[in-house]
């Protein structure tokens, strides 16, 4: 089934470690993000990418980064300069280009800083 | 960041009752997204919609765009125990920007 897999599902960091979310899509689509979930708060975004070797940040990417070197793979790093790291994290994917498109959600990971 | 305002923010109700809920927003969309989330997992795709003044219906579950463009309605149905969850809206602006409710939590008494 074509879906969008996020891992881990759970993940425990020691401040000043950083760590690293993957997340992989077989649903063919150019467009990923990576949103912050906190409880109270809609969905923030994090950063997103529009196709291979791009990526844009979003509304609160301080102290986070990606990478998109292939079409299915948009690994989000939490490195230690976030200062409120424990969230939970949702990968997300798109068709690129359209301004009428439904946006689709992996499982979810959830980061607690010990 | 901006949000968008989602009411009511808490229900319970009894099983066989039928919910509403709506999102709102001082801006227009081009698209109305409704997500059923659980707790510790990912939001679920309900419906989508993409005209002013369309309504769509995925089983239960019926949703309209607003004429404005800027609301949109959930309707739940004949409520069940696994209705139980966390609704959110999300309006899309622009091609990659996504405006969020911060949830309706459904609680249904059987």
């Amino acid at each position: 089934d074509g879906g969008i897999t996020q891992s881990p599902k759970y993940l425990f960091r020691k401040e000043g470690q950083n760590v690293t979310l993957s997340c992989e899509q077989n649903l063919n689509h150019d467009a990923m993000y990576w949103y912050r979930q906190d409880p109270g708060q809609g969905l923030r975004l994090i950063y997103y990418s529009q196709i291979v070797n791009d990526f844009q940040k979003g509304d609160i990417a301080e102290g986070y980064s990606v990478s998109r070197e292939k079409k299915e793979s948009f690994p989000l790093t939490v490195t230690s300069a976030q200062k409120n790291p424990t969230a939970f994290y949702l990968c997300a994917s798109s068709i690129r280009g359209r301004d009428t498109g439904e946006l689709f959600f992996g499982e979810g990971s959830r980061l607690t800083v010990l | 960041g901006q949000q968008l305002n989602q009411s009511p923010q808490s229900m319970f109700i009894q099983e066989g009752e039928d919910v509403s809920m709506n999102c709102t927003s001082s801006s227009i969309f081009n698209t109305w997204l409704w997500y059923k989330q659980e707790p510790g997992e990912g939001p679920v795709l309900l419906i989508a919609l993409y005209k002013a003044g369309e309504l769509t219906s995925n089983g239960r579950l019926t949703a309209q765009f607003g004429i404005t463009r800027k609301d949109s309605f959930l309707n739940i149905s004949a409520s069940i125990p696994s209705d139980v969850g966390i609704y959110f809206c999300a309006g899309q602006k622009g091609t990659y920007k996504y405006i969020f409710g911060t949830g309706t939590r459904l609680k249904v008494l059987a």
